[in-house]
């Protein structure tokens, strides 16, 4: 079975600071990974994915984030935090096989303090 | 992008009544659209997949009697509350995908309802 893991419930950084948000995941096969932000009481925006290709794949809004098989994990980063990147931000990956169904994390909350 | 529009947005009903959501892809066909659910403060918990023109397949623990979903084309499914009842008040989510590919599923606005 699938599973993905946000050991993080909050993460705390201060504005121009770079911030980086945990993601560790389980599945079988290649896995495909990806990483949404959401607003309070809006859906999940798109922020990037890693399907296959480069480790380090870069996104929306300046984020970036770095596939790392051997540890399985696809942790979310950004240079630079701003204040509007306060937000709620979800891991999800979904298997090859199984319905295609994506799995969420349980979310990180990101707090950017000017 | 491909754009997912959720219809309403927000919805109060009674206890008892029965209430529907619907899921559209705008500019794109989507054979697999999902619906999740999602708790204050906790993360999206998956509901059911459904395809079109077919059964949803729901996860356990969902009774499908209740959250009774249709995929009657590529464009819409619907997700029906029935009989709803205050511990279903909650916001609701649905997702689809891409006809063909290996691409990230797109997101509706999500439903917040509201059972009173």
């Amino acid at each position: 079975a699938q599973s993905v893991a946000q050991p993080e419930d909050q993460v705390n950084v201060a504005e121009g600071n770079p911030l980086t948000v945990k993601c560790t995941y389980s599945v079988s096969g290649n896995p495909y990974l990806f990483w949404y932000v959401q607003y309070p009481n809006r859906g999940l925006q798109f922020l990037l994915k890693y399907i296959t290709g480069d480790n380090l794949v870069k996104g929306s809004y300046g984020f970036e984030a770095e596939f790392n098989k051997s540890q399985t994990s696809f942790h979310l980063k950004k240079p630079s935090a701003l204040v509007s990147d306060s937000a709620l931000y979800f891991c999800a990956v979904r298997g090859a096989t199984g319905g295609f169904k994506t799995i969420f994390g349980a979310g990180t909350r990101l707090f950017v303090k000017a | 992008g491909a754009v997912v529009s959720q219809h309403p947005s927000r919805v109060i009903c009674k206890s008892g009544t029965s209430v529907k959501i619907e899921c559209r892809s705008l500019d794109f066909q989507a054979t697999t659209m999902f619906w999740y659910r999602q708790f204050p403060k906790q993360s999206l918990m998956l509901m059911a997949t459904s395809n079109e023109g077919s059964k949803a397949t729901y996860e356990q623990g969902v009774e499908k009697d209740k959250f009774l979903i249709n995929h009657a084309s590529l464009t819409l499914s619907t997700l029906t509350v029935t009989s709803a009842h205050p511990e279903d008040s909650s916001f609701y989510i649905c997702s689809a995908r891409y006809r063909t590919g290996n691409t990230e599923a797109f997101f509706g606005q999500g439903t917040r309802l509201t059972v009173v």
